[in-house]
């Protein structure tokens, strides 16, 4: 399988614990995506990279949040001291090209649940 | 503020009639359109897709979509529904200048015999 592939597909954690998640986006596709779905909501924009830069972060980010994409391929989400308002699915997803109309693949995203 | 609205949560259908779903947009600019379709537990498939040209776009599975600047409207449509349709759609924009997709809220389609 080609696609974007994110990995766990479930995550349970206790409140105030660690987590990160990972992402393998389509290969050779320069840009990457997070995004955060809550139920009954649209995807929200969390942060963009252009290769290994992280080029864009929403005001959603706190400071708890940190991304990454070391060598321009694979990215990891971390979130810690995660709250209860962190469950939600984060998804992944990955394009080609200089412009912004190229068509972006979603992974299937990881559904967190904080208890 | 820019911004994208679905209007319409949850769209029932009879099996064989039209699907109609909304999509209104809020910017001075003519942004990029496009709508998503999500299947549960599932990511989102791109279903179709305007940028520029012309402002009638077929997509798959039989969806289609017109672009009304002067009504700031990206409506997709489907002449007969089939069962297999339902799923949540989004209706995604990329503003003027901007780097990312803004999602509105969806709209649940379910499809009834």
């Amino acid at each position: 399988d080609t696609g974007v592939s994110q990995d766990p597909r479930h995550k349970i954690t206790k409140r105030g614990q660690n987590v990160t998640f990972r992402c393998d986006p389509i290969s050779e596709h320069n840009r990457l995506y997070w995004y955060r779905q809550t139920l009954g909501q649209g995807p929200e924009f969390l942060t963009y990279f252009q290769n290994e830069a992280q080029l864009e972060k929403s005001r959603l980010l706190s400071d708890r949040f940190s991304a990454e994409r070391p060598k321009g391929s694979f990215s990891t989400l971390e979130i810690q001291r995660t709250e209860q308002g962190d469950s939600a699915m984060y998804l992944c997803a990955s394009s080609l090209g200089q412009t912004l109309n190229t068509e972006a693949f979603f992974g299937q995203g990881t559904r967190l649940t904080v208890v | 503020a820019q911004s994208v609205t679905q209007l319409g949560s949850h769209v029932s259908v009879s099996e064989g009639a039209l699907v109609l779903l909304r999509c209104n947009y809020s910017s001075s600019v003519p942004p990029y359109l496009f709508w998503y379709v999500q299947y549960p537990n599932q990511g989102l498939q791109l279903l179709l897709k305007y940028t520029t040209g012309a402002t009638l776009v077929k997509g798959i599975n039989g969806f289609e979509a017109e672009f009304k600047k002067s009504e700031t409207s990206f409506h997709l449509t489907k002449p007969s529904a089939h069962m297999s349709d339902a799923a949540e759609y989004f209706c995604a924009v990329i503003f003027g200048g901007g780097n990312k997709l803004t999602f509105g809220t969806g709209t649940q389609l379910k499809v009834e015999l």
